[in-house]
């Protein structure tokens, strides 16, 4: 079946604008979670959404970054006021939910803030 | 908090030699312990889930073992296909669902 998809593949966006990234999950897993991967650092967890509970955004680094999930499927992470420390690549998985964890992860967006 | 420790960072071997990639972790309850397989460019592949110390699982050339405070994947007679950076992470067994990842080691396996 098809995999988790995210658009676009690159950004390349100037300091100071906004910036949107889509996530779409593995059809039936309820569990989705956003993760940046940064040159020379490992990946470092953003948020998790878990059916139609309340977001755990713990691992948001600032008020710039929030996320939303429509419908229990697609999810776009938004980024305002982009800063070059965001320039990374930002990851997706999505997870079954219940009984099984393992998680399984989108190609990336590679976002470069210049 | 959860902390996951790769070695070797880097590692070259010759096709057909055997080795092992190892995965010190500190988690405050393992819910499991994943392997993935990352490529350049690529987001990372899934390989194995360990819930418990003594489970072992295999995949072709790979196979990755548990104990209460690290984890092993062995890599017998690798291939130049086999190259890779691999990468380790512990889920713990609170309410939070998300993985932490160690650094992950390079792999590179030559002809």
């Amino acid at each position: 079946g098809a995999g988790v998809s995210q658009s676009p593949s690159n950004k390349v966006t100037e300091k100071g604008k906004d910036v949107e990234l889509r996530c779409d999950p593995i059809s039936g897993h309820t569990a989705l979670y956003w993760y940046r991967q940064s040159l020379g650092q490992g990946l470092e967890f953003l948020i998790y959404f878990q059916g139609n509970s309340a977001p755990d955004k713990s691992g948001l680094p600032s008020d710039r970054f929030s996320a939303e999930r429509t419908g229990g499927s697609v999810s776009t992470l938004t980024i305002q006021r982009t800063q070059q420390e965001d320039s990374a690549v930002y990851l997706c998985a999505s997870s079954p939910g219940t009984g099984s964890y393992e998680q399984y992860f989108g190609p990336g967006t590679r976002l470069t803030v210049t | 908090e959860d902390q996951v420790t790769q070695s070797p960072e880097a590692l070259r071997l010759q096709e057909g030699e055997s080795s092992s990639l190892n995965c010190s972790y500190t988690v405050s309850g393992l819910r499991g312990l994943f392997w993935y397989r990352q490529d350049p460019g690529k987001g990372p592949e899934f390989l194995f889930t360990l819930y418990s110390a003594g489970e072992e699982k295999e995949k072709e050339r790979l196979k990755a073992t548990l104990t209460k405070k690290e984890s092993f994947l062995h890599i017998t007679a690798p291939k130049p296909e086999d190259s890779a950076t691999y990468l380790c992470a512990v889920q713990h067994s609170g309410s939070a669902r998300q993985l932490t990842f160690g650094s992950g080691t390079q792999l590179t396996v030559l002809p």
